[in-house]
């Protein structure tokens, strides 16, 4: 079976903190795809990045930066220096190899205080 | 249009009544989405469209959901005889379908907010 978990319900920092979002994940494909999405009070789901499962590469956007670590099946997602507009609910999602149905994690509220 | 839109953005019924939901997706999309969010259950996805035909069902609750899709495009949720725990917000994602495979991005309408009396 495919499970997401995100242990953190709600994290609260102040503006300039970095802050890591746990994910970890559970497959048995050998071949998936990990995402996150971030749901702002307004409500749409915003895509923010697509991994695959043979590239442990990490990324930087901008503020934003992700750790893929297969042998601890975790996705983490860290926003450095945070700012009042990061306040959102943050996805983790997977997807296995057949078909492109998410499985999403029960998500985490961040808010960021001034 | 440019993203994905639903409608209608609201929608109150009673109990017993059946409700039509829209989804429109970015052009050129050819996978669907149907997932739904409600408090006690998160995110849950419901039905997978690739063209006109669904061959992922496996997240439709009951018999009483149903979903089509037609000229690879517009698709709509029926739910008929509603239950107030069919109360959620609907959302419908599209994606790409390229040579590496499904799993492209999916990208979200602002969702249909149901609320059964």
């Amino acid at each position: 079976a495919q499970k997401v978990t995100q242990a953190q319900t709600e994290i609260s920092v102040v503006e300039k903190e970095d802050v890591t979002l746990d994910c970890v994940y559970e497959t048995r494909d050998t071949t998936y795809y990990l995402f996150w999405y971030k749901q702002p009070p307004s409500g749409e789901l915003v895509f923010l990045i697509r991994r695959n499962s043979f590239d442990e590469q990490n990324e930087i956007s901008g503020r934003y930066s992700w750790n893929f670590q297969k042998s601890t099946s975790s996705f983490n997602f860290t926003i450095t220096a945070s700012q009042v507009v990061d306040s959102a609910v943050y996805f983790c999602a997977l997807a296995g190899n057949q078909g492109g149905k998410l499985i999403f994690g029960q998500g985490t509220e961040l808010s960021v205080k001034p | 249009g440019a993203g994905v839109s639903q409608s209608p953005s609201n929608k109150v019924t009673e109990k017993g009544k059946d409700v039509e939901l829209r989804c429109d997706p970015i052009s050129g999309h050819t996978a669907l989405y149907w997932y739904r969010q409600s408090l006690g259950q998160g995110l849950e996805f419901l039905i997978y469209f690739q063209g006109n035909s669904a061959p992922d069902k496996s997240g439709l609750p009951s018999d009483r959901f149903s979903a089509e899709r037609t000229g690879g495009s517009v698709s709509t949720l029926t739910i008929q005889r509603t239950q107030q725990e069919d109360s959620a917000v609907y959302l419908c994602a599209s994606s790409l379908v390229t040579s590496v495979g499904l799993n492209q991005p999916q990208h979200f309408g602002d969702g249909t907010r149901l609320s059964i009396l």
